[in-house]
């Protein structure tokens, strides 16, 4: 139990859908981040937020739309998705900004 | 791109050290050299980082070359719960840029 939880931790949707994954860290943490980790790749970088504002948006394309509504939520909005898209999306918190970061367990996404 | 270079894999056995290599040639003199390891099924978990100095905690020790171009991840006594992905990360202006790191396999 790292203090960062992720909801749902499974989801299947079609291309069409919208749905939205959730992160909640417990932690008093002021960074926030979201990571895609495909089959056999690295784990990607895809948002950063310190202080609830975006530092770093990795070329993602505009289907991702992450949200940071305070501190300790960090969402991630999903909507007309790529079979590609089917990954691990982990959360990941920090005290700040490049410090020592804490993982969620990860949302298995599979686009269908 | 990831700076580091690791093996893709590696075998243990139970109670045994174990000695994680990491080779960052291009390290430059702000960069902290972090390890952070994944279990099958679960986040990255960290495990210890640091500068020039070697470090210890109650996870590992970790160990760096005087030229800083290469470092080594120890395990004192590996157990079957370590057998996971173990990264070696040079925090680049902030942000962790993840290799594709060593599968570590215990034998028991």
């Amino acid at each position: 139990e790292t203090g960062v939880t992720q909801t749902p931790r499974h989801l299947v949707m079609g291309m069409t859908n919208k749905k939205s994954l959730k992160c909640e860290q417990h932690l008093g943490h002021n960074a926030m981040y979201w990571y895609k980790q495909s089959a056999k790749k690295p784990l990607e970088l895809m948002f950063v937020y310190s202080l609830e504002e975006r530092v770093e948006n990795n070329s993602v394309p505009s289907r991702f739309s992450p949200e940071c509504p305070n501190s300790s939520h960090l969402f991630l909005h999903l909507h007309t998705l790529q079979p590609e898209d089917s990954a691990l999306y982990l959360c990941a918190s920090s005290r700040g900004f490049g410090e020592t970061q804490y993982f969620g367990p990860g949302t298995r996404l599979l686009v269908l | 791109d990831a700076k580091t270079t690791q093996p893709n894999s590696m075998e243990s056995n139970e109670e045994e050290p174990v000695h994680l290599p990491c080779n960052h040639s291009t390290i430059s003199g702000t960069d902290y050299i972090h390890w952070y390891r994944q279990l099958p099924s679960q986040g990255p978990e960290y495990v210890i980082h640091g500068l020039t100095s070697n470090v210890n905690n109650r996870m590992a020790s970790l160990a760096i070359a005087e030229d800083r171009k290469s470092s080594t991840l120890i395990l004192h006594r590996a157990t079957l719960r370590d057998a996971a992905v173990y990264y070696c990360i040079l925090r680049f202006e902030g942000n962790l840029i993840f290799g594709k790191g060593t599968k570590l396999s215990v034998k028991p």
